[in-house]
């Protein structure tokens, strides 16, 4: 049973228009949630850490949020260049295993 | 800064040939580090981690193994591989000295088996 789950699998939005990604956990004792971009054929690129609900994060365009349950990935008058695969994770235990989602499969178009 | 080498990049194999992925860190030292394996339609599975030379965790029963011989080099192996071993394969590393959680991948090894 999946433990992180994201929606949508895949997202068109065009240049400008904001939108949200969601991330929902079903885990007790989360120790992290952490957000990725990664481009084809490319490792995932660090975006963000979050700890604790109710924190936020931001950087250029995004702004990750958490909540007990969940997290958004909320994007702000996305450019082409925001075209990525977003992919979640959490870390539960010790040595930083990280559980990742699919992703969300992002498309802006000009 | 920290940098994780790959190689190689791409890779097509025969099903029931031997592989030998091999990834190396620079810039850190004594780092945990990670094997995960994405394939089409799932998300990243973490295959083994390791926390120091010769220390290996196994997270998912396979044909596949790791070893660590050296501080900052991480091999993931293979004696016959299978169809479903077809992936992307990534090394990764804790991003930073205070191990706060955040992974550091390479650019990730390609695997085909046909």
């Amino acid at each position: 049973e999946d433990q992180v789950t994201q929606s949508p699998e895949a997202l068109r939005l065009q240049e400008g228009e904001s939108s949200s990604l969601n991330c929902s956990y079903t885990v007790s004792g989360l120790r992290g949630l952490f957000w990725y971009r990664q481009d084809p054929g490319k490792g995932p690129e660090f975006l963000f850490t979050l700890y604790s609900a109710g924190e936020e994060k931001e950087k250029e365009r995004l702004k990750a949020t958490l909540t007990k349950k969940e997290s958004f990935l909320h994007i702000t008058a996305p450019k082409p260049e925001d075209s990525a695969t977003y992919l979640c994770a959490v870390s539960l235990g010790s040595n930083y295993k990280l559980t990742f989602g699919k992703g969300t499969l992002l498309t802006v178009n000009p | 800064s920290q940098t994780i080498h790959q190689w190689p990049a791409t890779l097509v194999q025969p099903v029931g040939s031997p592989l030998s992925l091999e990834c190396t860190v620079e810039g850190t030292s004594n780092p945990n580090l990670y094997w995960y394996r994405q394939a089409a339609g799932r998300g990243l599975q973490l295959l083994f981690y390791s926390v120091g030379i010769g220390q290996i965790s196994s997270e998912v029963p396979q044909n596949l193994s790791a070893s660590r011989p050296q501080d900052r080099q991480f091999i993931l192996s293979s004696k016959k591989l299978l169809l479903s071993d077809s992936g992307f394969y990534l090394c990764a590393s804790i991003l930073g000295p205070d191990n706060t959680g955040e992974l550091f991948f390479g650019e990730g090894s390609r695997l085909t088996v046909l």
